[in-house]
């Protein structure tokens, strides 16, 4: 249990929608990372957010956005969804800025 | 532009035997690099870091090797064992600038 904890742990939703991912990060961490990984392809880095700053932008599209509350954890909105959207959404904690990141189970996202 | 590389998508080892990852990158900027390793629909798990003023990092079974000259960096792992089968991603970092991770190589060990 890497102490991060993403929910849902998998969502199926139609094109067009909406959806929102959360993330609580390890306790203490105060970078949150989101990264997708589409089918057999590698963890494509979407956004950074560092004790509620915006801290990294990644190839992430329009439609999509995030924040980091107070408490820490992280929200990542994925609007008007469309089928190539479907992937596995993963976050990521740090204590800091760089250095190894924890992670968490991941938000299967199927998009019909 | 994929700054981080793993051109072998797949490796196959006897059990028992050394298994060597490897990891090519084009940013010379990059100072910290890790290896993590995944099992399906679980999230990556950290293994093992190396900085850039380092060549070489060890931790029990795990070896990780930079050539900074080459921009090269391998995971040695002895003896393989089957729980060693998952897929490994080699992940570099720069100042304080988030990850990025190469497209990994699925490790499967035999018995």
């Amino acid at each position: 249990d890497s102490g991060v904890t993403q929910t849902p742990k998998h969502l199926i939703t139609a094109t067009g929608q909406r959806v929102t991912l959360r993330c609580s990060p390890r306790s203490g961490d105060l970078s949150v990372y989101w990264y997708q990984q589409s089918l057999d392809q590698g963890l494509q880095f979407l956004i950074q957010y560092y004790n509620g700053e915006e801290r990294a932008k990644g190839n992430i599209l329009e439609r999509f956005s995030a924040q980091q509350f107070p408490d820490l954890h992280s929200e990542l909105n994925l609007s008007s969804l469309e089928l190539g959207d479907s992937a596995l959404y993963f976050c990521a904690s740090s204590v800091g800025q760089e250095g190894e990141a924890f992670f968490g189970q991941g938000t299967r996202l199927t998009v019909v | 532009d994929q700054q981080v590389k793993q051109n072998s998508p797949s490796l196959s080892v006897q059990e028992g035997r050394i298994s060597i990852l490897n990891c090519d990158y084009t940013n010379s900027m990059f100072d910290y690099f890790l290896w993590y390793k995944k099992y399906p629909a679980e999230g990556p798990t950290f293994l093992i870091s190396i900085s850039s003023i380092k060549d070489k990092n060890e931790d029990g079974r795990f070896t990780v090797f930079l050539n900074k000259s080459a921009k090269h960096l391998s995971l040695h792992i002895v003896p393989s064992q089957p729980g060693d089968s998952a897929v490994y991603f080699c992940a570099a970092s720069f100042g304080n600038e988030k990850l990025t991770f190469g497209t990994g190589t699925r490790l499967t060990i035999i018995p």
